[in-house]
């Protein structure tokens, strides 16, 4: 069974700039969470969905938004980069409300 | 002060230690999870319990609802258990999140 995969891994961007990040669930898995990863903050919710309805959001401003189509893929988006929104970007997924499989990350840089 | 705090922050040990890493949490919570990280990001969900003690292998997990506390240890240490070990609650209700401790960086020396 494939796991958690996110594209692209990497990413460098500049400030001003969007970007947006894909992450593909484990087949059969309808919850999607994204959480940022960085050195000062360490790993922080950003937002879940499920079954393409967003069920829960951390406390990110709204330049962080997400979706997820109805084959559970999600994406999220960063608008109008902040040096600051350099990370880890990580998603999860789970079949329900249980185990989530993290897939590799998607490392941001902004310039 | 963090919703969830881990003990200690870093960790050197002998091959064939038992460890031990502390999670305190102050939220309700349905469950509390352990996660692994090895250097280059990639994070493996040990253990998501939530009440009494898993054991899988040499990593045992224990958690005390009425005291808010975790732990989780590893029998006779490996250099290959070297990574951070991350412990994360999820706060109740029909979600995913994750609130994470800051994490143990666990050193195994052989």
């Amino acid at each position: 069974k494939a796991g958690v995969t996110q594209t692209p891994r990497y990413l460098i961007k500049t400030r001003g700039q969007q970007v947006t990040l894909s992450c593909s669930p484990i087949s059969g898995h309808r919850s999607v969470s994204w959480y940022q990863q960085t050195p000062g903050q360490g790993l922080q919710f950003l937002f879940e969905y499920f079954s393409e309805t967003q069920r829960n959001k951390g406390n990110f401003p709204g330049r962080f938004s997400g979706r997820q189509f109805s084959n559970s893929r999600s994406e999220m988006n960063v608008s109008t980069l902040e040096l600051g929104d350099s990370a880890l970007y990580l998603c999860a997924s789970a079949r329900g409300t249980d185990t989530q499989y993290f897939g590799p990350g998607t490392r941001l840089t902004v310039l | 002060k963090n919703e969830v705090e881990q003990s200690p922050q870093n960790l050197t040990a002998q091959e064939g230690e038992f460890i031990t890493i502390n999670c305190s949490y102050s939220v309700g919570i349905s469950a509390l999870h352990w996660l692994q990280q090895h250097p280059g990001g990639g994070i493996v969900s040990l253990f998501m319990l939530s009440s009494g003690k898993k054991k899988h292998g040499r990593l045992i997990a224990t958690i005390n609802i009425q005291e808010k506390h975790s732990s989780l240890h590893i029998t006779a240490s490996h250099p290959r258990d070297s990574a951070v070990y991350i412990c994360a609650v999820s706060p109740g209700g029909a979600t995913n999140k994750l609130i994470f401790g800051t994490g143990t960086l666990l050193a195994v020396q052989p």
